[in-house]
């Protein structure tokens, strides 16, 4: 079984400011890591994954996360935030190969509010 | 491009009704999974189908029927509605080759709320 544990439900920040989401991870099996952004009253999109490869992984819009075995996190990092950044976050799991079937074990999510 | 669509988006019930919560996909995705996404709780697993004739219980399956008669739809039913129901339901759908890579494209959601 896997679990997710998000470790900040809210973080504030100011624009331009750079801004770190944590997240921890459990699992007996190698798993696939994930972060879905949710903007107000809409559906989740990805945002980025690690599957395999390099631990470092980027987003179109300058997010970036470390895959680190050692710690079993997959912290969500961004230099320099816009206001258009505020949203919820979600980090998610998901078994490795063919035990996978669809299925998505996610955190309870980070709110990230960007002030001006 | 429609994806995944849910419908209604807002619904209220009252206590002890019952309705059934549509999603379609037209991404011919072989997997479909309903959450609910409660504060602080994240989204938890309700029900999913890794094809048409397939279902089985996610994580919080009490109170919650399925089915799966053709790819495209994977309505949710509430058997009998409960205040604790009172949450946003996703439908979210896979194709056969991305649980591989976990990508899942989610509907709008659908907020439900049970007097």
């Amino acid at each position: 079984a896997q679990s997710v544990t998000q470790l900040d439900s809210q973080v504030p920040v100011f624009e331009e400011a750079p801004v770190e989401l944590r997240c921890n991870y459990s699992s007996s099996v190698s798993v696939y890591l994930f972060w879905y952004v949710q903007y107000p009253n809409q559906g989740l999109q990805l945002l980025l994954k690690y599957l395999s490869g390099s631990t470092l992984v980027e987003s179109i819009n300058g997010f970036e996360a470390e895959f680190n075995k050692s710690q079993t996190s997959f912290h969500l990092r961004k230099p320099s935030v816009h206001i258009s950044d505020t949203a919820e976050y979600f980090c998610a799991v998901s078994p490795y190969g063919s035990s996978n079937t669809g299925k998505l074990i996610f955190g309870q999510g980070t709110t990230l509010q960007v002030k001006p | 491009n429609a994806g995944v669509t849910q419908t209604p988006k807002f619904q209220v019930l009252k206590t002890g009704q019952s309705m059934t919560l549509q999603c379609a996909q037209d991404m011919n995705h072989e997997y479909m999974s309903w959450y609910r996404q409660d504060p602080g709780m994240g989204l938890r697993l309700i029900h999913y189908s890794v094809g048409a004739g397939i279902t089985d219980q996610g994580e919080v399956p009490n109170g919650y029927n399925v089915s799966r008669s053709t790819t495209e739809d994977f309505p949710l039913r509430l058997l009998s509605a409960a205040p604790s129901q009172t949450s946003v339901y996703f439908c979210a759908s896979s194709s056969i080759t991305s649980p591989n890579t976990g990508e899942l494209f989610f509907g709008e959601g659908s907020r439900l709320t049970v007097l």
